[in-house]
C-alpha cells in the first residue's frame, strides 16, 4: 500500500460527460501529480501541484482541469469527454520541494471507459 | 522538454535467466534516473534509482547503469524469477530549478520470466 488513495477505481461513463477523479495523498506528502496511462502512450505527466499551487502542466487537454485543496487532496475534473479520454488515470505523491527529486508514491488509478 | 526512449517493449526470458532493459533520454539537464515497476491492477512502484554523480548502483539482484555522456541508462536483473514479470518503466528528472520532481517516463517494458 501506496498510502496514496484514489476514487473511484473504475468508471463507465459516455462521451460529452464529466467527471471527476480523486486522490489524497500520503500524509505529508505536498506535492501531487496527475499521469495518464494508455497502451499507446505510456504514462504521460498531465499536472502538478505543490501545497495548493499548480507547479507544472504536461500534455494536459483544455478539456481537463485539476486542482489541490488546503486539505491537500487533489481532483481532476475531465469534461466533453471523447472515445479517446479512456485510460487509466494515476495521481502520485511525494515529499519534495523546489529543486529536489525522490521517489513518486503512486495510487493504484482510476480507470475511465468512455462510451 | 525531456523525452525518454526504452526498449525493448517486451523481453521474455527464463527463469534464473539475466534481463536487461535500456533507455535513452534528451535533455543534459536529467541528473535523476529511476525505475518503476508496475505489477497488473497497481500503480508504479519505485525499485531502484541512480543519480548523475554515480555509474552504477545495485541493489540485490537489480542494478542499474549510467552513462552521461552517452545520455543512456540500463536495468540489469540477474538470476530472474517469475514474480519479476511485470511492466518496467525508466524515467528522468532534474534536480533543481522549479522541476518539483516532475518525472518523464519511458514506454515502458512488459516482462515475462518463463518458469
Amino acid at each position: 500500500d501506496s498510502g496514496v488513495t484514489q476514487t473511484p477505481k473504475h468508471l463507465i461513463t459516455a462521451t460529452g460527460q464529466r467527471v471527476t477523479l480523486r486522490c489524497s495523498p500520503r500524509s505529508g506528502d505536498l506535492s501531487v501529480y496527475w499521469y495518464q496511462q494508455s497502451l499507446d502512450q505510456g504514462l504521460q505527466f498531465l499536472i502538478q501541484y505543490y501545497n495548493g499551487e499548480e507547479r507544472a502542466k504536461g500534455n494536459i487537454l483544455e478539456r481537463f482541469s485539476a486542482q489541490q485543496f488546503p486539505d491537500l487532496h487533489s481532483e481532476l475534473n475531465l469534461s466533453s469527454l471523447e472515445l479517446g479520454d479512456s485510460a487509466l488515470y494515476f495521481c502520485a505523491s511525494s515529499v519534495v520541494r523546489t529543486s529536489g527529486v525522490g521517489e513518486l508514491f503512486f495510487g493504484e488509478g482510476s480507470r475511465l471507459t468512455v462510451l | 522538454g525531456e523525452n525518454v526512449e526504452q526498449h525493448p517493449s517486451t523481453l521474455s526470458v527464463q527463469e534464473g535467466d539475466s534481463a536487461v532493459i535500456k533507455c535513452t533520454y534528451s535533455d543534459s539537464a536529467s541528473n535523476y534516473f529511476p525505475w518503476y515497476k508496475q505489477e497488473l491492477g497497481k500503480g508504479p512502484q519505485l525499485i531502484i534509482d541512480i543519480r548523475s554523480n554515480v555509474g552504477e548502483k545495485k541493489d540485490q539482484r537489480i542494478a542499474v547503469t549510467l552513462n552521461k555522456t552517452a545520455k543512456h541508462f540500463s536495468l540489469h536483473i540477474t538470476e530472474t524469477q517469475p514474480e519479476d514479470s511485470a511492466v518496467y518503466f525508466c524515467a528522468a528528472a532534474t534536480a533543481g530549478g522549479t522541476s518539483y520532481g516532475k518525472l518523464t517516463f519511458g514506454q515502458g517494458t512488459i516482462l515475462t520470466v518463463h518458469p
